[in-house]
């Protein structure tokens, strides 16, 4: 069965930095890229960046740029997302999700990692 | 950055056909990808590529997209269509989402 399972919610201080992880099982790892998404309690959808575990060339939200890094662990599948200075407004859900390609949409989900962030 | 448009809300009765539009400027040029999401649940991709069902999405979805508007219809909808949907594309390495819209099945 093909799952990103996703690391356990967190409750972070403003200012603090966090690491996301995202591991994926069930197909080739290095076969499809890796996105992060986040959506903050009651809003929408917001892309945050990708990475192609064959080469890790990265993307970024220009808006997040400088905020976030997307890396990858080849060896054991896993995806991480990491948040720098986070502030209040981080606060939300955050999923990891695969696509085949570059333009493919984004057909496998994790489950969402809750991170909150409050002083 | 490139900007897509939905309404907040659409409302349907069951059995009847549901339309979600998605505006963008010249989306037709664009792929459009659609998701639903339901309640405390992850997004799920419904339609990719404008108008391709992944496996296991129901034929009652269906998809177009020209011009300034791409569309999600749902077909004979039922009372379990209810939930957040999304329109997404790439511009061109960058993911843009739709701000959503809830279908409400009344």
């Amino acid at each position: 069965e093909v799952q990103l399972v996703q690391s356990g919610g967190a409750v972070k201080k403003p200012g603090e930095s966090l690491r996301i992880s995202c591991q994926a099982s069930g197909y080739t790892f290095t076969d499809y890229w890796i996105n992060w998404v986040r959506q903050v309690p009651g809003k929408g959808l917001e892309w945050m960046g990708r990475i192609d575990p064959r080469n890790t060339f990265t993307a970024y939200n220009p808006s997040l740029e400088g905020h976030i890094t997307v890396s990858i662990d080849e060896s054991s599948g896993t995806a991480y997302l990491q948040l720098r200075s986070l502030k209040a407004s981080d606060t939300a859900i955050y999923y990891c999700a695969r696509q085949r390609n570059g333009f493919d949409g984004l057909d496998v989900w994790g489950r969402g990692t809750v991170v909150t962030v409050s002083s | 950055s490139y900007v897509l448009t939905q309404p907040p809300s659409v409302s349907v009765a069951p059995g009847k056909t549901a339309r979600i539009p998605c505006g963008g400027d010249n989306i037709g040029s664009h792929h459009v990808h659609w998701y639903q999401q339901r309640p405390g649940q992850a997004p799920l991709l419904v339609l990719s590529y404008d108008d391709h069902r992944p496996s296991g999405i129901p034929g009652r979805f269906s998809g177009s997209n020209s011009g300034n508007t791409a569309t999600l219809t749902i077909s004979r909808v039922e009372v379990g269509d209810e939930a957040d949907y999304y329109c997404q594309l790439w511009d061109p390495a960058s993911g843009v989402f739709g701000g959503g819209t809830k279908l409400t099945v009344l």
